[in-house]
């Protein structure tokens, strides 16, 4: 059972373009989300994050959106560059339960193509 | 160091061998944790440190595995008679408080044959 989902396997997006990876989540105990970026061979390096109580958050080319309702975030990037190619990681928390747990989808692999 | 170091970065066990896999956060990280994570999935909650205190190990896959940070820096996660479902990355991620400021090291790689 998947609390976290990613259901886009790949998205291949144009340089310049925006890229939008999406992300569903089922426990409504989460509370805080979390982006992560990962390359081959390296860790998961944190990217950017929400809680709850906003429906937005930006922090330069990247910006997360939260639609608590539809238990849906967003990831934009704009503009996309070839650097951003990687598997994005969503990832969610109950802070009000164990508050160090992370949750992860399966990711998502992004080709940004020059 | 800079970011969090795990080692060996790759470990290949014959089944039913023991494995031990380090990792050492960054200094002044109270919060220690470790993550599996399977091939085409995203990492799943192994263990969770405070200090030397073992918090929470609800994620550990059986009593095979074992996770320890003795002086409350370094940690290793040891897998007992290890078997092939066990082939995974593990990682290992520090934080001076919860979630907020996660850092990964490069995770180990164990592969058993």
């Amino acid at each position: 059972d998947q609390q976290v989902k990613q259901n886009s396997p790949s998205l291949s997006v144009q340089e310049g373009r925006i890229s939008i990876l999406n992300c569903d989540y089922t426990n409504s105990m989460f509370d805080y989300f979390l982006w992560y970026k990962k390359y081959p061979a390296e860790g998961p390096t944190f990217l950017i994050s929400i809680s709850s109580i906003k429906d937005k958050n930006e922090d330069g080319r990247f910006t997360v959106f939260l639609n608590k309702s539809a238990k849906h975030l967003s990831l934009h990037i704009v503009p996309s560059q070839p650097g951003d190619s990687a598997v994005y990681f969503c990832a969610a928390s109950d802070s009000g339960g164990s508050n160090y747990k992370l949750t992860f989808g399966k990711g998502t692999l992004l080709t940004v193509n020059p | 160091g800079a970011g969090v170091s795990q080692s060996p970065r790759y470990k290949v066990a014959k089944r039913g061998q023991d494995v031990a896999l380090r990792c050492d956060p960054i200094s002044g990280h109270v919060s220690l944790f470790w993550y599996q994570q399977a091939l085409g999935q995203g990492p799943e909650f192994l263990t969770y440190f405070q200090n030397e205190a073992q918090l929470d190990k609800s994620g550990l896959p059986s009593d095979r595995f074992f996770a320890e940070r003795p002086e409350g820096s370094v940690s290793t996660l040891k897998i007992q008679r290890t078997q092939q479902e066990d082939s995974a990355v593990y990682l290992c991620a520090s934080s001076f408080d919860r979630v907020a400021g996660y850092t990964f090291g490069s995770g180990t790689r164990l592969t058993v044959v």
